[in-house]
């Protein structure tokens, strides 16, 4: 069985940086990539981007370009998301996904609050 | 404001068809597969129609996707109260070169 499992929940200060973990078992991660969907509270859902774990090939929304790095660690299976410079509006929950295909994201992680507040 | 364009929402009775459409350009639905997730409150989303028009394993076929152009929608026959939820249309974007979500239409049954 697949399983996406994502890490807690964190309350950071504007300026500071989050990492929200992944872990992912029942596949091989690099068979599949992992793209990062977030939603802000009562909004709808935003796309951040992907990692293509075989290779680690990155593609980064726009929005979030420069602040934003994806990474995976096959040793452990695990895919990391990492926002730095946070500002108030990047307050959301974010998504872990396994991505094949252009935007078929098939199996979810429960999601992350991440909470940015001074 | 999205560059997928659904309507906030939608409402139907039990037994009823209810279709939600999402509106886009030729730099995303009139080139690229559109993929349908629904979601419920305080849920992760979950894939229901993929590629325009495919089904994953586990969703019922009361649920059917199209594309027409630069537009699509999402079908639901057979309207039950545990499809009360929101549906969001997704496409690649080629202008952007990036995945775009639609603004998600939330669907209430009555």
């Amino acid at each position: 069985q697949v399983h996406l499992v994502q890490s807690e929940a964190e309350v950071k200060k504007p300026g500071a940086s989050v990492k929200v973990s992944c872990k992912s078992s029942g596949y091989t991660l690099t068979s599949y990539g992992i793209g990062w969907v977030r939603q802000a509270p009562g909004q709808g859902l935003e796309w951040m981007g992907w990692i293509t774990a075989y290779n680690g090939d990155t593609n980064y929304a726009q929005k979030v370009q420069g602040r934003v790095t994806m990474t995976t660690d096959t040793a452990t299976s695990t895919a990391y998301m990492e926002l730095r410079s946070l500002r108030s509006d990047d307050t959301a929950v974010y998504y872990c996904a396994r991505l094949y295909g252009d935007a078929t994201f098939d199996y979810w992680g429960q999601g992350t609050l991440v909470t940015v507040s001074s | 404001q999205s560059v997928l364009t659904q309507s906030p929402s939608a409402s139907g009775t039990p037994g009823q068809r209810v279709t939600i459409s999402c509106s886009g350009s030729t730099s995303n639905i009139g080139t690229n597969f559109v993929y349908w997730y629904q979601q419920f409150p305080g849920t992760a989303p979950k894939l229901l129609i993929y590629r325009n028009d495919q089904r994953p394993s586990g969703v019922p076929d009361r649920f059917s996707g199209s594309k027409s152009g630069t537009s699509a929608s999402l079908a639901i026959s057979g309207l039950r109260s545990e499809d009360e939820a929101d549906y969001y249309c997704v496409a690649w974007d080629d202008s952007l070169s990036g995945v775009i979500f639609g603004g998600g239409t939330k669907l209430t049954v009555l």
